[in-house]
């Protein structure tokens, strides 16, 4: 049974860019999060994917947007990249049972380094 | 609002030595808590977790109490082995699971 799995694994990009990461959820989950973790930090919700909409949002900035296809599938767009946002982007899926997130699973992410 | 603190890293001990790693949190509501263990070049993988006061949360010789007095989810290991060197994080989530609050993260390095 495949879990999470994200790509790429390894991306360089040039400030200014913009990027597209995506994550399939393991089998049999409906809901997809995203992470940031900068090095030597926590991971830092960014946004939670349900029924192809943004369900919840954290504390970051608009160049951060996702999409949620009918398979569950997931991506995540930043646009006019900054050096800050270099880090290892988590995804993670997980099923919604009456409004409630179970069986969270990590992938093992996609490390984005911006020069 | 919700948070976790933990013990800064990195800590060294020998292997066979005892580990604690102090985790402290402050949360809206009843929050459920988890342990996450970090290898390198690797995501996140589920240590153990506890999801309401008292509960004990135990893997691979891992435990940690949910202490709602103190605020506090401790993890600790009787005899640490060189395999357990790895980054440890402490988390939290409240209400419906919807999203994680970590902590900075503990480095772990296990000598021979």
């Amino acid at each position: 049974d495949a879990g999470v799995t994200q790509s790429p694994t390894h991306l360089i990009k040039t400030r200014g860019q913009q990027v597209t990461l995506r994550c399939s959820p393991k089998s049999g989950h409906d809901t997809v999060s995203w992470y940031q973790q900068a090095l030597g930090q926590g991971p830092q919700f960014i946004f939670q994917y349900y029924e192809e909409e943004e369900r919840q949002r954290g504390n970051f900035p608009d160049r951060f947007s996702g999409h949620q296809f009918p398979n569950y599938s997931s991506e995540l767009n930043v646009n006019a990249l900054l050096l800050g946002d270099s880090a290892l982007y988590l995804c993670a899926s997980s099923w919604t049972g009456q409004g409630v997130n179970y069986g969270y699973t990590f992938g093992s992410g996609t490390r984005l380094t911006v020069v | 609002g919700n948070s976790v603190t933990q013990m800064e890293g990195p800590v060294t001990l020998s292997e066979e030595a005892f580990l604690t790693i102090n985790c402290t949190y402050t949360a809206t509501g009843y929050p459920s808590l988890f342990w996450y263990v970090q290898y390198p070049g690797e995501g996140l993988q589920l240590l153990l977790k506890a999801t309401k006061a008292d509960d004990k949360g135990s893997n691979k010789g891992f435990e940690a109490t949910y202490r709602k007095e103190t605020t506090s989810f401790h993890l600790e290991k009787g005899s640490v082995q060189v395999s357990d060197s790895a980054v440890y994080f402490c988390a939290l989530t409240v209400y419906n699971f919807n999203k994680f609050y970590f902590g900075s993260g503990t480095k772990l390095n296990v000598k021979p």
